[in-house]
């Protein structure tokens, strides 16, 4: 199985700051790598998809990037809305792995 | 609109079987678009993927509760239906029912999710 490590577990971070969460393939999964916000008490939503494309309704100031084994979810100006807990997922081959998810708090 | 909804029992003993339906509409299970995927999330803890189905039939499992799950549909009634055996306290854990975009191998749509406790 394709292991997902994201890192940190946690951060917080003030209104207006610039948020970046990495995550790290066992082995490369070309830019089969999808992004997920779960809000407390809530269903996951996708955010981003293929690494780097924006899904229909997300706002703009989240974004994706990497390819390969390195990927990153940047959140440019951290709303308060922001609060929740953010999981990448692989689908390059199956079983479909989740990474272990970062909290993100509002200072 | 595209809606996907869980059903099943809430509770459930120690060894017996968990038979999980999924409700979807605003698609249909023969679009070669599209799939319907089931994970699980335990009380507190992350996301786990635990199998998917495609219209054509394919089949995919957990490494570690493939001998454990059964994944099936039932286009008829846009059903897709997901059991798994012999289940344990660590078994308990909110499931969730998703689609699946096949051309971008995502998942866009969730269902509510619905938790399901191990206990005797």
């Amino acid at each position: 199985d394709i292991q997902m490590t994201q890192s940190p577990s946690s951060l917080s971070a003030s209104v207006g700051d610039r948020v970046t969460i990495t995550c790290r393939a066992s082995q490369r999964i070309s830019s089969y790598l999808n992004w997920y916000q779960q809000k407390p008490g809530k269903a996951p939503k996708l955010l981003i998809y293929a690494a780097s494309s924006l899904q229909s309704g997300v706002p703009s100031r989240f974004s994706g990037s990497g390819s390969g084994t390195d990927f990153t979810l940047t959140i440019s100006s951290l709303q308060p809305e922001d609060l929740a807990t953010y999981y990448c997922q692989q689908t390059y081959s199956t079983p479909w792995t989740f990474g272990q998810g970062t909290k993100v708090e509002i200072k | 609109q595209v809606t996907l909804k869980e059903s099943g029992p809430v509770l459930v003993k120690p060894t017996e079987t968990l038979t999980l339906t999924c409700t979807v509409s605003g698609f249909s299970l023969t679009n070669v678009r599209m799939g319907v995927s089931w994970i699980r999330q335990p009380p507190g803890k992350a996301l786990e993927w635990l199998a998917h189905i495609f219209s054509n039939d394919e089949k995919s499992y957990s490494t570690s509760l493939n001998s454990r799950l059964t994944i099936s549909k039932d286009t008829s009634k846009s059903q897709v239906v997901l059991t798994m055996t012999n289940m344990d306290p660590v078994d308990t854990a909110t499931y969730y029912c998703a689609r699946i975009e096949i051309v971008s191998y995502r998942i866009d749509y969730w269902g509510q999710g619905t938790l399901v406790t191990v206990s005797s």
